[in-house]
């Protein structure tokens, strides 16, 4: 399969810690990367590679894979944290490809 | 600090062209990176359109390949998108980005604002 799958929405209180799953074939041969987006924003690089962050982005953004699996946690979750999350990979046929998003609300 | 940016048309009629350019400053166009396009239509996910490699080497999403070519132009430090045959499936907002060329890892480090496309009569 060519396709990543992400949960629609996810909440998650202030403060806690939160978890943001991907799963997909092609995740078993590459790492995902990860986009914050909030709206009207274009989508930025929040996690890469094997647990890599971009200069700028908070140590409570971290990355993680399991198998066809990808998770992006968010430790102690803050209200600026509020926003679509997207996992990304290229497929076997070398086409990137996106998850469908995950609205994470915080409450 | 690359940064990029998207030009073009907001308002395309059915069935015509789509074009758009993305200029890029702050870096070369002509660095191992690859050039994409990916598109949002409102209220929805992202879509990778294409992409194109400082070669001139392109690739595309085979469910629209048969309507879109992206050329660049290493002269003017910029890469440009054609879509054909537009219909309002096409509206969207349009990003340029940029991925650098790694092993086992794909990401996008940079990425234009978007530009706003409207397919109506």
């Amino acid at each position: 399969s060519s396709e990543l799958t992400q949960d629609p929405a996810v909440s998650v209180a202030l403060g806690q810690t939160v978890r943001i799953t991907c799963q997909g074939d092609s995740l078993r041969n590459s790492y995902a990367s990860w986009y914050q987006q909030r709206p009207g924003q274009a989508p930025f690089l929040v996690i890469y590679g094997k647990n890599k962050r971009p200069s700028g982005i908070p140590d409570r953004f971290s990355g993680s894979t399991s198998g066809n699996t990808a998770s992006l946690t968010i430790t102690g979750a803050q209200a600026a944290d509020e926003a679509d999350y997207y996992c990304h990979s290229r497929d076997s046929s070398g086409n990137h490809i996106f998850g469908g998003g995950t609205e994470l609300t915080v409450l | 600090q690359v940064q990029l940016r998207e030009s073009g048309p907001g308002l395309v009629k059915p069935s015509g062209t789509l074009s758009l350019t993305c200029a890029v400053s702050g870096g070369s166009i002509r660095t191992n990176n690859y050039w994409s396009w990916v598109r949002q239509p409102p209220g929805k996910g992202l879509e990778w359109i294409g992409e194109i490699f400082h070669s001139g080497r392109t690739t595309y999403n085979p469910s629209l390949k048969s309507r879109v070519a992206i050329s660049l132009d290493k002269s003017s430090n910029q890469f440009s998108l054609n879509v054909t045959s537009v219909t309002a499936a096409d509206t969207a907002v349009y990003f340029c980005a940029r991925a650098p060329q790694e092993q086992v890892v794909d990401y996008f480090d940079f990425w234009g604002r978007g530009t706003l496309v409207t397919v109506s009569s």
